[in-house]
């Protein structure tokens, strides 16, 4: 079974508006982490945010909050009031456990256009 | 501000020709570095998981002598494509994380390899 799920092809959302883009992800580790990172056209990885899987509460970055269900294991991105640079590929990835080599392993991606 | 740098960004040369690509952490030393490649449109794969002063972890179906890993000091990774061929060009991106657990892995900006 595929470790991170991202199964929507391509997204789009109108300026200002809110998107949610979905991730679900499988692990029998009692002990992982969630991240989102945005990749845009010209390569580079950048950080959104983190959420553990003992945190109480759904992790918050700006315009960035993570809807963390544990009991279906999905922990969807909310980007709230759009931006044109938000337009870009966004990634879901999960760390199992918390040793140093402990890796992550990347979803599939899911492509967001803004629109103006 | 950048936390792992990486260089050279672009790369093109002939077929049979060997290229090394530098990850540096900037400002904190990183035990563990991780090499990635991406082809357009897909994921992040995980090739390798370096480790200063030790040999690297090569995933399953990565060549060892195609692809070396040096990690000779603790802000320092290099990743050597060795005897390139067409087939070996793709964006390759290299990634590290201060401490364990809930950090985030900070990417560097990639590199693009041609191979004509």
């Amino acid at each position: 079974a595929q470790k991170i799920t991202q199964t929507q092809p391509g997204m789009f959302v109108q300026e200002k508006e809110a998107v949610t883009l979905d991730c679900t992800y499988d692990t029998s580790d009692p002990s992982y982490g969630l991240f989102w990172y945005k990749q845009p056209s010209s390569g580079e990885m950048i950080f959104l945010i983190y959420q553990g899987s003992y945190d109480q509460q759904n992790a918050t970055e700006g315009r960035y909050s993570l809807n963390f269900q544990k009991a279906r294991k999905s922990a969807n991105l909310v980007i709230s009031a759009s931006q044109l640079g938000d337009s870009a590929m966004y990634f879901c990835a999960m760390r199992e456990g918390a040793g140093a080599n402990s890796k992550l392993t990347f979803g599939k991606g899911i492509t967001l256009s803004v629109r103006p | 501000g950048a936390v792992v740098s990486q260089h050279p960004s672009w790369v093109i040369c002939k077929s049979g020709t060997s290229v090394k690509i530098e990850c540096r952490s900037l400002d904190f030393q990183a035990t563990t570095m991780f090499w990635y490649r991406q082809f357009p449109k897909q994921s992040l794969m995980l090739m390798a998981t370096s480790n200063e002063g030790s040999k690297a972890t090569y995933e399953q179906g990565v060549e060892k002598d195609k692809f070396l890993i040096n990690h000779a000091s603790l802000t320092l990774s290099t990743l050597t494509v060795t005897s390139a061929h067409p087939e070996d060009s793709s964006f390759y991106i290299c990634s590290a994380r201060r401490g364990i657990s809930n950090q985030p892995q900070h990417f560097g900006d990639g590199t693009r390899l041609s191979i004509l």
